[in-house]
């Protein structure tokens, strides 16, 4: 079985100040796939960036980037600099390579307030 | 940029009643999911679909609920009998390749009376 755990529920912060948020996964897969969505409060998703489980490189795109550790099974995302505009709930999900239907697990999110 | 689309934003029904959640795919993309989200709770897979047929469907797809691809275009959801717990929103995913990200439609919210 696959899991997910975002374990901070909710996190504050003051704009400019970064923030990272924390995923951690569970799967028996070798090989699997990592994801991270971005939910604004108009409720769409939004795909933000794909990880391969053989690529441990991390990832800057902007202000967000990805901190992958597969000794930790760890996922994190930073934002450096927030603003405003950040203030979403933020899901990790996984795609187990056994799943060839590509059933995605989530977490169950991280509401990220972003104070001015 | 290729989006799914899905319609209505908002339905509202009568318990007991049907309803069809319509989803248009990105075109060439082969395999189709239907997600549910509980207001506050994290994002539940329903079904996956390839093939024009049911890859995987989690426990929570009973057999209230069923999915089709009536027109090769088109992707929808049924619940034949709503109920209360059904209020929810629900996405609709599509993605060329079963590993790869998903493009989800902005969802349509269910509001069961």
């Amino acid at each position: 079985a696959q899991k997910v755990t975002q374990a901070q529920t909710e996190i504050s912060v003051v704009e400019k100040e970064d923030v990272t948020l924390d995923c951690v996964y569970e799967t028996r897969d070798t090989t699997y796939y990592l994801f991270w969505y971005k939910q604004p409060p108009s409720g769409e998703l939004v795909f933000l960036i794909r990880r391969n489980s053989f690529d441990e490189q991390n990832e800057i795109s902007g202000r967000y980037s990805w901190n992958f550790q597969k000794s930790t099974s760890s996922f994190n995302f930073t934002i450096t600099a927030s603003q405003v505009v950040d203030s979403a709930v933020y899901f990790c999900a996984l795609i187990g390579e056994q799943d060839n239907a590509g059933k995605s697990t989530f977490g169950d999110g991280t509401t990220l307030t972003v104070k001015p | 940029e290729p989006e799914v689309t899905q319609t209505p934003s908002h339905q509202v029904t009568q318990m007991g009643q049907e309803v069809i959640l319509r989803c248009v795919p990105i075109s060439n993309h082969l395999y189709f999911y239907w997600y549910r989200q509980i207001l506050g709770q994290k994002v539940e897979f329903l079904v996956s679909f390839y093939n024009n047929e049911i890859s995987e469907k989690s426990e929570i797809f009973d057999d209230q609920f069923s999915v089709e691809r009536p027109d090769g275009s088109n992707f929808t959801l049924k619940i034949r009998s709503t109920k209360l717990e059904d209020s929810a929103m629900y996405f609709c995913a599509s993605g060329q390749i079963g590993n790869q990200p998903q493009h989800f439609g902005d969802g349509t919210r269910l509001s069961i009376l």
